[in-house]
């Protein structure tokens, strides 16, 4: 089966850090293009990284420079190194594969069931 | 970087058809995917490109697009289909690898 389990989320001080984490089975992580895309209470769905089958990185601007998306193809796991927290990243982190369908289309087709990240003292 | 609109909230009477849309530059270059979420659980892709649906999508859910809009059709729509639906496509103001939601709209089905 085909699944995304995230963890490592909890309550974490304003400028703590805190690593998630999003383990792949029924494929490979390194093969795909994956995302985080996170969710603050009551709010829309915002993008927050991606990490491409070839190793390049890219970060929403609301987290660059203290957030690093990384992977560990021996463990088939995504993570999300968080740094510098701030109130504002309080949200529901969740892990997405991004599926190439051709022809430029490509969207979100599998999801994680997230884990909460509270910044708060 | 691109941003993508959707009104807030649309009702539709048990069975009857509605329309969900989005609008935003970046979809005159790339096509919209829609994702339905319910209370407490994850996003689940429900189109995709031109009109596409994944396996296990009941077909009253649909997709076009033209212009700069994309629009979720659901024909038929069912109590279980009340949920929020969010767009996105790729960013196309020239950032690399961004992504771009809209804000969301809430499906009441009364």
């Amino acid at each position: 089966e085909v699944q995304l389990v995230e963890t490592g989320g909890g309550l974490i001080q304003p400028g703590g850090s805190l690593r998630l984490s999003c383990a792949a089975s029924g494929f490979t992580v390194s093969s795909n293009y994956m995302s985080w895309v996170r969710q603050a209470p009551g709010k829309g769905l915002e993008w927050v990284s991606v990490i491409y089958s070839g190793g390049s990185t890219y970060y929403a601007d609301s987290v660059k420079g203290r957030f690093t998306i990384s992977r560990d193809n021996s463990k088939n796991t995504l993570y999300l190194q968080m740094n510098s927290l701030r109130a504002e990243d309080t949200a529901v982190y969740y892990c997405a594969r991004e599926r190439d369908y051709g022809d430029y289309i490509d969207a979100f087709d599998i999801w994680g069931q997230g884990t909460m990240v509270t910044v708060s003292s | 970087s691109s941003e993508l609109t959707q009104d807030p909230a649309v009702s539709v009477a048990l069975g009857q058809t509605v329309r969900i849309t989005c609008q935003g530059d970046s979809l005159r270059s790339y096509y919209a995917s829609w994702y339905q979420q319910k209370p407490g659980q994850a996003p689940v892709l429900v189109i995709y490109g031109k009109n596409n649906r994944p396996s296990g999508i009941p077909d009253r859910f649909s997709g076009s697009s033209s212009g700069n809009t994309a629009s979720l059709t659901i024909t038929g729509a069912q109590a279980e289909d009340e949920a929020d639906y969010y767009c996105n496509s790729r960013d196309s103001s020239g950032n690399h690898g961004y992504w771009v939601f809209g804000g969301g709209t809430k499906l009441t089905v009364l």
